[in-house]
This record gives structure tokens, C-alpha cells and sequence, in this order.
């Protein structure tokens, strides 16, 4: 969707390193998630937040921690990359609780 | 664990009415049904919800039994661009915002 854009959209990185993805959105949603994808799971809840500094975690939220300073990016941080983490990770918006969510492209992170 | 079950997967003549059904036996009375879909490694697309009465937009319409155990999506002139995996998931407006995504229903035109 265009008003969602998730950056990198692509990155491959080394067991260890520190890595931010970033969701930058324009419609001005309340509500934000970061989900991640593997094979053989649905998508699962890393992180969300219902509005700018409030933010609490999903079922997934170990080694990973998020930031929301402003209404228009939610970062997603891996402390410490883990081969564990290799994953495409989707961030979703939406305005109202009752919304269907909009999801951006994704971002397929490598953990080598 | 997801509180839907689906058919993990279903094929449907282009131009004809793809219906795939979701058992929710379990729902509550504040929760509602909602329905995306993932073309493949695009991000989910939400398609449409509802909560007790049928509800038609310009993608689908969803038909939902009175006892609201079970609903159907309908995607009435399926084209080949349809061919996506169709999650259907129940929410409650009180939870703490978590979808419970399941393994969803393979449609194939």
C-alpha cells in the first residue's frame, strides 16, 4: 500500500549485529504492528502500538524491541541478530479498533 | 492457537463464484469475523469483516450464519489474480489488538 512503506525492504546481516527496520506510514493510523513470517507459521505479533510512546509486546517479543517517537514510524530493533531472526517481518496500521489492518510490502531479513 | 478452522485448500473455475467457508465455533458475542488474503510474499490485504450481519464490498461478500458459528467469503467472478491464501481470523474489540492468524485456505483459480 502506498501509505505504508517498510525499509529495507531486503537485508542480509551477521550473527551479532544490531539491525532496525523501519515502518513509516502517511495515513496517520493510531494503531501499529510489527509481525513476523516464517514457513510453516502463520504471521505472528512481535511488537505493537496504540499510539506515540505506547507500546507493548506480542507472543514473539524476545530479542526485539520497538520505538514509536513520532505517529508515522514504528521501529523494530534486533539487538543482537540471530539466525533465529531470519524472517520477512510486516508492519500493519490501522486507524479505528474495528479497522481491517493495512500491511506494508515487508522486509526479508537474512541472519547469517 | 487460531480459534478458526479452514480447508487448507480449494480450486475454483475462473469466472465462477469462489465461496470458502470458516468454522468459528467458538466465537463470542463481541467478536468478530475477519477476512485477508496473501498473494504470495505480498503483505496480507484485508478483504472484508463483520459481525453478525452479512456485509458485500466491492471485493467480496461475507455471509455469516445466524448462530454465528461459521461464515463464508464469497469472491463472486474469480479471476486469476484471487489465486491467494484466504485467512479467515475472529477478533474481539476488548483484546490487546492480537490477530491469531491460522494456516488459511490455498485458493487456486
Amino acid at each position: 500500500d502506498a501509505g505504508i512503506t517498510q525499509s529495507p525492504r531486503h537485508k542480509v546481516t551477521e550473527t551479532g549485529t544490531p539491525v532496525t527496520l523501519r515502518c513509516h506510514q502517511t495515513e496517520n493510523h493510531r494503531y501499529m504492528y510489527w509481525y513476523r513470517q516464517d514457513p510453516g507459521h502463520g504471521l505472528r505479533l512481535i511488537h505493537y502500538s496504540y499510539g506515540v510512546k505506547d507500546t507493548d509486546k506480542g507472543e514473539v517479543s524476545d530479542g526485539y524491541s520497538v520505538s514509536r517517537s513520532k505517529t508515522e514510524d514504528f521501529l523494530l530493533t534486533l539487538e543482537s541478530a540471530t539466525s533465529s531472526q531470519t524472517s520477512v517481518y510486516f508492519c500493519a496500521t490501522h486507524a479505528y479498533e474495528v479497522d481491517g489492518y493495512t500491511f506494508g510490502s515487508g522486509t526479508r531479513l537474512t541472519v547469517v | 492457537d487460531a480459534k478458526t478452522t479452514q480447508p487448507p485448500s480449494m480450486d475454483c473455475a475462473e469466472g465462477r463464484a469462489a465461496n470458502l467457508p470458516c468454522n468459528h465455533s467458538t466465537i463470542s458475542g463481541n467478536e468478530y469475523v475477519y477476512w485477508y488474503r496473501q498473494i504470495h510474499s505480498q503483505g496480507p490485504q484485508y478483504i472484508i469483516h463483520g459481525l453478525k450481519n452479512n456485509e458485500t464490498n466491492e471485493m467480496a461478500s461475507l455471509i455469516i450464519t445466524e448462530d454465528r458459528k461459521s461464515s463464508t467469503l464469497i469472491l463472486p467472478h474469480a479471476t486469476l489474480r484471487d489465486t491467494a491464501v484466504y485467512y479467515c481470523i475472529v477478533r474481539a474489540m476488548d483484546s490487546n489488538y492480537q490477530l491469531i492468524w491460522g494456516a488459511g485456505t490455498k485458493l487456486i483459480i
